[in-house]
């Protein structure tokens, strides 16, 4: 059974592209999760999504949103990249809103130059 | 404030030892998870407590609710423990808040 899938692992960009990464959860959970790991630091919350709905927002600008789909994959867009983008950004997927135990992709690694 | 503090935020230990990492945290939470980061950034989820203690293998986290502290300990340590280890919370929300993570190396 598949785990959480997430592509690409590894991205370079330029200052002021925009940016899509994909996030696939456990088959049979409906929330998947977004957060941003800069070097060196503990992951930051950035959004939540069940059921196709953003149930939850970190305190990022709005060049970031996301979006799920109906098989509850979903994506993160970041535009307008800047060099601080520059971090692992990695999905969780859990079975519902509430419920514990959240299970994390390898994540994506964004380089912006 | 950081409403998660872990200690140390760095631990070298030589194969065989216990170890053991803390986590504070100043809020209400409705579960505390233990997570292990190995180079590369994939996380595992290595124990998900709301209460008490668990213990998976070598692995043991025990928390205390009213003292607002968890511990991971890790018995007869072995090299291939080397990782970050990183605290988290859920609060009422749904949102993790994770701790800043503890490098640890064991060495052989």
């Amino acid at each position: 059974d598949a785990g959480v899938t997430q592509s690409p692992t590894h991205l370079i960009k330029t200052r002021g592209q925009h940016v899509t990464l994909r996030c696939s959860p456990i088959s049979g959970h409906k929330s998947v999760s977004w957060y941003q790991q800069v070097l060196g630091q503990g992951p930051q919350f950035i959004f939540q999504y069940y059921e196709k709905e953003e149930r939850g927002r970190g305190n990022f600008p709005d060049r970031f949103s996301a979006r799920q789909f109906p098989n509850y994959s979903s994506e993160l867009n970041v535009n307008a990249l800047l060099l601080g983008d520059s971090a692992l950004y990695l999905c969780a997927s859990s079975l519902a809103v509430e419920v514990g135990e959240a299970f994390f992709g390898q994540g994506t690694r964004l380089t912006v130059v | 404030k950081n409403e998660v503090e872990q200690s140390p935020q760095n631990l070298t230990a030589q194969e065989g030892e216990f170890i053991t990492i803390n986590c504070s945290y100043s809020v209400g939470i409705s579960a505390l998870h233990w997570l292990q980061q190995h180079p590369g950034g994939g996380i595992v989820s290595l124990f998900m407590l709301s209460s008490g203690k668990k213990k998976h293998g070598r692995l043991i986290a025990t928390i205390n609710i009213q003292e607002k502290h968890s511990s991971l300990h890790i018995t007869a340590s072995h090299p291939r423990d080397s990782a970050v280890y990183i605290c988290a919370l859920r609060g009422y929300g749904n949102k993790l808040v994770f701790g800043a993570g503890t490098i640890l190396r064991v060495k052989s």
